[in-house]
């Protein structure tokens, strides 16, 4: 099995709400990513948690939050965002042990800022 | 940062034929990865490669780990309609002496964009 699931599938929010995005895997991966992604582009990598700590930013602006509550779920809290936020967020869990550095992603949430 | 050359921008072709992509980068790296994104849905992993010179194959997909380890290439034999889509190549890199680790960090292709005609 190697399933990320994602929810919502789609979110519409004004600048002033306060939403969360969620992500859960249960393949016992212990790295796990957050990206966003615009139209017919590749994901860009946002963050990166490494056995539940944060191990990665990449320079995101504060009004995005990370969140691993532990290893399984990953979540993604959003304040005050711009309408050029709206995108596609994907997230992706990979095995930290051994060689593998393949990426599973989920079906992402589709995020439109009013 | 690395940086990776994906081509073709995108391709149409008729149903049957065959397929080509590949990806170059100025550097070396330790892994690709090839990925098929339908619209709306997140990317799907199609083929991992690890070792330079390895040609592996996923029923008509078959990718390449290129000799130089600077480079990958993607096939897809005998197109069908479910084949479109955007494709992207992935790449692992492991400077030497890195001191550390990249927490699995990839680099992407800007991808190509498949059509198939029926």
């Amino acid at each position: 099995d190697t399933e990320v699931t994602q929810t919502p599938k789609h979110l519409v929010m004004g600048m002033t709400n306060k939403k969360s995005l969620k992500c859960e895997q249960h393949m016992g991966h212990r790295a796990m990513y957050w990206y966003k992604q615009k139209a017919k582009k590749p994901p860009e990598l946002m963050f990166v948690y490494s056995y539940e700590k944060l191990s990665i930013n990449e320079s995101v602006p504060s009004r995005f939050s990370p969140e691993c509550p532990n290893s399984s779920l990953l979540n993604l809290h959003l304040h005050a965002l711009q309408p050029e936020d709206s995108a596609l967020y994907l997230c992706a869990s990979r095995q930290h042990s051994g060689d593998s550095y393949e990426q599973y992603f989920g079906p992402g949430t589709r995020l439109t800022v009013t | 940062g690395q940086q990776l050359n994906q081509s073709p921008q995108s391709m149409f072709i008729q149903e049957g034929e065959d397929v080509s992509m590949n990806c170059t980068s100025s550097s070396i790296f330790n892994t690709w990865l090839w990925y098929k994104q339908d619209p709306g849905e997140g990317p799907v992993l199609l083929i991992a490669l690890y070792k330079a010179g390895e040609l592996t194959s996923n029923g008509r997909l078959t990718a390449q780990f290129g000799i130089t380890r600077k480079d990958s290439f993607l096939n897809i034999s005998a197109s069908i309609p479910s084949d479109v889509g955007i494709y992207f190549c992935a790449g692992r890199f492991s400077p030497l002496n890195a001191g550390g680790t990249s927490y699995g960090k990839l680099t992407f292709g800007q991808g190509t964009i498949l059509t198939v005609h029926p």
